[in-house]
């Protein structure tokens, strides 16, 4: 069975401008969250998203948001970036949510200039 | 929310070397996963446990959930170990995450 797939890998954007993440989820998971990991905060929740919808949103402005589609893959947006949005951003999926297990993709780096 | 807390924060051993990671945490869980993070940023599932143990090869983990902590024991390591290890327990019906500050391994020859 396929993992779970991030793209773009790695990615150079400028102060002000927006991006759009994409992930893939496992062939049959339901549920994908969204994580931002820093230097400086280490491995944060952001959002997570089952059957459509945002079930849970971590602590991050609202220039973060994510949707899913029918077929459960999932993107995150980030508006107006700013230096600080720096991060390696990980997306995981798990069948339902909830105590699954969570699996995760390879991630997208993202550099802000 | 639910504190996390690992220990040791680094770890140098030398190949062959055995070791144990330690994961505290502040409340009741009904998932606890342990990671190996690689050099290119990937969270490599090693565990889920919640509670009890299980064992993996030369790796092995124990939760005891009434006593809030979770151990990870590597044996015989490898300079493959290498890399950082992160517990995340998880509380409630979210699927939330809360991930520790990781221990950061190294193996050396």
């Amino acid at each position: 069975k396929a993992g779970v797939t991030q793209t773009p890998r790695y990615l150079i954007k400028t102060r002000g401008q927006q991006v759009t993440l994409s992930c893939s989820p496992i062939s049959g998971h339901r549920s994908v969250s969204w994580y931002q990991q820093t230097p400086g905060q280490g491995l944060q929740f952001l959002f997570e998203y089952f059957s459509e919808t945002q079930r849970n949103k971590g602590n991050f402005p609202g220039r973060f948001s994510g949707r899913q589609f029918s077929n459960s893959r999932s993107e995150m947006n980030v508006s107006t970036l700013e230096l600080g949005d720096s991060a390696l951003y990980l997306c995981a999926s798990s069948l339902a949510g909830g105590p699954y297990e969570q699996y995760f993709g390879p991630g997208t780096r993202l550099t802000v200039t | 929310g639910i504190q996390v807390e690992q220990s040791p924060p680094d770890l140098i051993l030398q190949e062959g070397a055995n070791s144990t990671l330690r994961c505290n945490f502040s409340d009741s869980v009904n998932n606890l996963q342990w990671f190996h993070q690689n050099p290119w940023g990937q969270l490599i599932n090693l565990f889920y446990i919640p509670s009890g143990t299980k064992q993996n090869g030369r790796l092995s983990a124990t939760t005891v959930a009434t006593e809030r902590y979770s151990l990870l024991y590597i044996s015989s390591s490898q300079t493959t170990d290498s890399g950082v290890y992160f517990c995340a327990p998880k509380t409630g019906t979210a699927s939330k995450l809360t991930f520790g500050t990781g221990t950061r391994l190294q193996v050396t020859l």
